[in-house]
């Protein structure tokens, strides 16, 4: 069974930092993979999404993430976080017709 | 387009009380998946449906029966809760995959959650 593991569970910065999230999976197969964001008090919105091509994937707000086969791993990444990038941040992989296996989440706190 | 619509949005049972939480999709999607989030776990996979009148157990289906009547529609019946149930809710859909492939590659909607307690 595939798992995902995001080993940042809080990561704090300043406004204007660079941010970078790490993602890594188990599965030797093909994969599909996913960024989700949860805002607080909403629900989760997709970020960017992966599927086959160019490995580095760009998604809304200024985020992208880069896959890298021979490492299983996801990274998500922005150059300059803002105040608003305040969130909860999802990994997940999807291996076939069942659901998503997401990762435990990484809490992203920006200080003003 | 409502997107992803679940009722109630919380909840309070006492331990052995019964309750259904209702999703609702208006988008068509032919699958559809309930999920419940706790602190420091993410999502974690309860049951799934891959069409009307199918379901199929996920990760933690203990404790939890689902039904697909209508294909718009996905419940999450508790049939006796317990204080290990309290957790957020969350429902999903998604359409088929492309290319002929049954394979749920596709995005993920998200409903807003039911906060569900478990005294």
């Amino acid at each position: 069974a595939q798992s995902v593991s995001q080993h940042n569970h809080h990561v704090i910065l300043s406004e204007a930092a660079s941010l970078e999230l790490g993602c890594n999976y188990s599965y030797g197969g093909t994969v599909n993979l996913f960024w989700y964001v949860q805002y607080p008090g909403q629900h989760l919105q997709l970020l960017l999404k992966y599927f086959s091509g160019d490995p580095l994937v760009k998604g809304i707000k200024g985020f992208e993430a880069e896959f890298i086969k021979s490492k299983f791993s996801f990274n998500l990444r922005k150059p300059s976080v803002q105040w608003s990038d305040t969130a909860e941040y999802f990994c997940a992989v999807n291996t076939g017709r069942r659901a998503l296996t997401f990762g435990s989440g990484t809490r992203l706190q920006v200080q003003p | 387009n409502a997107g992803v619509t679940q009722t109630p949005k919380f909840r309070v049972l006492k331990t052995g009380q019964s309750m259904t939480l209702l999703c609702a999709q208006d988008m068509n999607h032919e699958y559809m998946y309930w999920y419940r989030q706790d602190p420091g776990m993410g999502l974690r996979l309860i049951h799934y449906s891959v069409g009307e009148g199918t379901t199929a157990k996920g990760e933690v289906p203990d404790g939890y029966n689902v039904s697909r009547l209508k294909k718009q529609n996905f419940l999450l019946g508790l049939e006796s809760a317990a204080p290990s149930q309290t957790s957020v809710y969350f429902c999903a859909s998604s359409s088929k995959g492309t290319g002929g492939k049954e394979r749920g590659y596709n995005e993920q909607f998200f409903g807003p959650g039911t906060r569900l307690t478990v005294l």
